[in-house]
């Protein structure tokens, strides 16, 4: 099964707003709303921020927040803020009963 | 607090074996299902493979189907993921997730298995 498909990069100034993309098909995002953000600074372990499309963990701040329409999930992060920095990946439950990521996506805050 | 720590990783010639564990502590560990997740230097992070609770649904990438194994003993809180067969591309750090509706909730520090001659 292919990969999740993400933006390599998006930037943003501190303060303003980013949305990163995680496009799939009908067998998997499209159809399960099992779909979960982890964010990864370098050198750490993923940390999730977001699963079944849009609840957030305990502890992780309200201003990520996500969605989904159709075959595409959506991350966004308001207000951003430098410790927001990092690789994202997106996830998602499959027809095949297996759990797909997406490529990542660098977020660089200007 | 929920702690993943795995163990087992190192230097394996390709087709050879290595088995990692994950010993799990600070949560019910019999009532989660539990995965595994690798990640390539410098690349993105890939689903390996789940168990069930009770070990009896398992769950395979393609990629390591018929090469690679996992099991679970919950008597002892542990995972773990026996890789025969290795190859280079399996070169990567290996992380234990607990999986809670497919979502790796907690994530070990990972453990790197290097397949090289």
């Amino acid at each position: 099964q292919s990969a999740l498909t993400q933006p390599p990069s998006v930037s943003g100034s501190p303060g303003q707003s980013v949305t990163i993309s995680c496009t799939g098909t009908s067998s998997d995002v499209g159809t399960y709303n099992r779909v979960s953000w982890y964010q990864q600074p370098p050198g750490t372990a993923p940390k999730v921020m977001i699963y079944g499309v849009n609840n957030r963990p305990s502890g992780v701040p309200d201003r990520f927040s996500g969605s989904k329409s159709g075959n595409t999930a959506s991350l966004t992060i308001s207000g951003l803020q430098a410790e927001d920095e990092a690789d994202y990946y997106c996830s998602s439950y499959t027809s095949s009963k297996i759990v797909i990521f997406g490529g990542g996506t660098k977020l660089t805050v200007l | 607090e929920v702690q993943l720590v795995e163990s087992g990783g190192g230097l394996v010639q390709p087709g050879g074996s290595l088995r990692l564990s994950c010993a799990a502590s600070g949560f019910n560990f019999n009532v989660y299902w539990m995965s595994w997740v690798r990640q390539a230097p410098g690349k993105g992070l890939e689903w390996v493979a789940n168990i069930g609770r009770d070990g009896s649904e398992k769950y395979f990438v393609d990629s390591v189907k018929g090469r690679f194994t996992i099991s679970r003993d919950n008597a002892r809180n542990s995972l773990y993921l026996q890789m025969n067969s290795l190859r280079a591309e399996d070169t990567a750090v290996y992380y234990c997730a607990r999986e809670n509706w497919s979502c790796q909730d907690h994530w070990g520090q990972g453990t790197l298995v290097t397949v090289s001659s």
